[in-house]
């Protein structure tokens, strides 16, 4: 079955202590995305990744990094988390034009 | 700029069709254009895209016009599990590989009984 598996789902942490939300998918897709979505702004792109080593930065890229050592693993890191970083974060995969899976979501609390 | 314009919300009765307009006028002419929908308490979900052409599946169909400024998501007959946000979505260019997905406030599909 083609999945895209975040973990974890849910995450409450305290400002500061650095986080890790994983992200892999089973597809083979090249292109690879983290979003997060806050209420009345939609979903918006904060890094993407074209294939492995390959990234470059959405829409809201501060505060957050990315790695693509491996092709099914898209890990978004947040090295200095803040209350502002409090979202729903989905992870997405593609190939080409086609289309794009997400995950089920983290939903992540920063106090 | 890769911007979309949506209604906020709209409303339909079960199996009636819906037609939900988006406005991208700023659109290059290589950009495919993108619908999505989110269920409650879901990640989004593909539902159709096009380029030029109207496009069928088995969930919806895609009218886009003939300029390219515009397009219509068809649902030919609402069910209760429609309801949803639907996102008429394009890429951003400015960034370094065109790889960016600009998602917008989308339409909330409300289906009565």
């Amino acid at each position: 079955e083609a999945q895209v598996t975040q973990n974890p789902r849910y995450l409450i942490t305290v400002t500061g202590k650095k986080l890790t939300v994983t992200c892999s998918q089973n597809m083979n897709h090249e292109y690879m995305s983290w979003y997060r979505q806050d209420p009345g702004l939609g979903l918006r792109q904060i890094y993407y990744s074209m294939n492995v080593e390959v990234t470059d930065k959405g829409d809201v890229p501060e505060g957050y990094k990315v790695s693509r050592k491996e092709k099914r693993n898209f890990p978004l890191i947040l090295e200095s988390p803040s209350p502002n970083q409090t979202s729903l974060y989905f992870c997405a995969s593609r190939r080409g034009e086609g289309i794009q899976y997400f995950g089920a979501g983290t939903r992540l609390s920063v106090l | 700029d890769a911007k979309t314009t949506q209604p906020n919300s709209m409303e339909s009765n079960e199996e009636e069709p819906v037609h939900l307009p988006c406005n991208h006028s700023t659109i290059s002419g290589t950009d495919y254009i993108h619908w999505y929908r989110q269920l409650p308490s879901q990640g989004p979900e593909y539902v159709i895209h096009g380029l030029t052409s109207n496009v069928n599946n088995r969930m919806a169909s895609l009218a886009i016009a003939e300029d390219r400024k515009s397009s219509t998501l068809i649902l030919h007959r609402a069910t209760l599990r429609d309801a949803a946000v639907y996102y008429c979505i394009l890429r951003d260019r400015r960034d370094n590989y065109g790889q960016n997905f600009v998602f917008g406030p989308g339409t909330r599909l409300s289906v009565l009984p």
